[in-house]
């Protein structure tokens, strides 16, 4: 399986102030087809997780454009350019390109 | 607008089997893949496996197979995700999530860009 890993963990953020999460992939996450699947997810407490980023940099309908996803091959980075109270929660990179794998998850939380 | 709604919590005996469901309103049920993500208490996401309606096809985590069995229903556009030979470790709460797939050999991509609202499975004697 391909392992996914996040950093850091845990990500104490000031109120306005960026961020960032970095998520390697053990092998790279390009397909066949060229495109990398690789996408990121909030998941904010006792909710489903919801897609913010598709295909490493597309960002979904009516995520905040605070939010910006990078990278290529093995590293990919999540960013938030300025933390909002409602960012609270977990973050998740996930890849579809070898069967279906998400990283440990990084939880967010204001310090 | 896609929409995915799941059956309610359940409590099951170590041993037993449980059968979850999900059923999609909006869009083509057709066109799409419904895969099934399961989450223990304070734990991360981890996919279990997904199908392709249209098709009959399932592909399945290598750590769920011959434990899990997904099936769809097209004329009720509802996916099912049954569980066998339950354990504590089982429980969890179960999310399905709309997908995709790609290539000839119809995998999962893990589009997942609607989710349910996730059932809680507690096994326990």
């Amino acid at each position: 399986d391909v392992v996914m890993t996040q950093s850091p963990l845990s990500l104490p953020v000031t109120l306005g102030q960026p961020a960032s999460i970095s998520c390697r992939s053990s092998q790279s996450l390009v397909y066949s087809d060229g495109n990398t699947y690789l996408n990121w997810f909030q998941q904010r407490p006792g909710q489903s997780p919801r897609r913010l980023i598709y295909k490493v940099s597309n960002r979904d309908s009516g995520v905040p454009d605070r939010f910006s996803g990078s990278g290529s091959g093995t590293d990919f980075t999540l960013k938030i350019s300025r933390v909002e109270a409602e960012d609270v929660g977990v973050y998740y990179c996930m890849q579809g390109t070898h069967s279906i794998t998400f990283g440990q998850g990084t939880r967010l939380e204001i310090k | 607008q896609v929409q995915l709604v799941q059956s309610g919590a359940e409590v099951k005996k170590p041993g037993s089997s449980v059968k979850v469901s999900c059923k999609a309103s909006g869009g083509t049920f057709s066109s799409y893949a419904i895969s099934w993500v399961r989450q223990a208490p304070g734990q991360g996401l981890e996919w279990m496996g997904g199908i392709i309606p249209i098709f009959g096809t399932a592909n399945y985590a290598q750590k769920f197979q011959g434990r899990v069995t997904i099936t769809a229903d097209e004329s009720t556009s509802t996916a099912y995700m049954e569980l066998s030979s339950l354990r504590s470790e089982d429980t969890a709460v179960y999310y399905c999530a709309r997908d995709s797939w790609g290539g000839y050999d119809l995998l999962l991509l893990g589009d997942f860009d609607y989710w349910g609202q996730g059932t809680l499975v507690t096994v326990s004697s």
